[in-house]
């Protein structure tokens, strides 16, 4: 199976600023990674595919990048509803697999 | 507007199966092009990825739970489900259906807002 290894595993961070999380394969996986925002006790919410298409609907302040086995979800100014969880996704191969998740904190 | 909707027991016992339905409006799901998926999230962790079945019954399945798991399609009920057998304290957790966005990327776009399952005698 393929690891997909989030970090931070947790981030504090205030409204307006700009926070990195990354996400890193065990094997090369191309661009086949989505990312998604997660909110207590709710279903995540798609945000990225392809590892830098931004799903439609999803504010302009999100971004991905990356390619290979290391990628970045950018959030260039926060807002307060983007406190928290981002998981990142490999479908390069199958079992599809989630990184452990990263809790944006105020 | 795609929606989906887990239905099913919120407790089964060890030992027993464990039956979802997913429902499906907003579209077809036996002409859709689309994947649809089974995720799940043990209270407090992260999501795990169950298998998904395509539009024309071929599922792709974990296989941590292969041995115990089917999925399937009932188009007539434009619905498709999870079975899985010999449950224990390790599947209890919130099941999400999910639908595969148009891109085609392996990517999740369309969610169901997940069924809590306990288990427990």
């Amino acid at each position: 199976d393929i690891q997909m290894t989030q970090s931070p595993s947790s981030v504090s961070a205030s409204v307006g600023d700009r926070v990195t999380i990354t996400c890193r394969a065990s094997q090369g996986v191309s661009n086949w990674v989505a990312w998604y925002q997660q909110a207590p006790g709710k279903k995540p919410h798609l945000l990225i595919y392809a590892a830098s298409t931004l799903q439609t609907g999803v504010p302009s302040r999100f971004s991905g990048s990356g390619s290979g086995t290391e990628f970045t979800l950018t959030i260039s100014s926060l807002q307060p509803e983007d406190f928290a969880t981002y998981y990142c996704q490999q479908a390069h191969s199958f079992p599809y697999t989630f990184g452990q998740g990263t809790k944006l904190e105020i | 507007q795609v929606q989906l909707q887990e239905s099913g027991p919120g407790l089964v016992k060890p030992s027993e199966s464990l039956s979802l339905i997913c429902s499906v409006s907003g579209g077809s799901i036996s002409t859709s092009v689309h994947y649809w998926g089974w995720i799940r999230q043990p209270p407090g962790k992260g999501l795990e990825w169950i298998g998904n079945i395509d539009y024309v019954g071929t599922t792709y399945y974990n296989p941590s739970l292969k041995s115990r798991l089917t999925i399937s399609l009932d188009t007539s009920s434009n619905h498709f489900s999870l079975m899985l057998t010999s449950v224990t304290a390790a599947d209890a957790a919130l099941y999400f259906c999910a639908r595969g966005g148009d891109a085609g990327f392996g990517e999740f776009e369309y969610w169901g807002q997940g069924i809590l399952v306990a288990v427990s005698s």
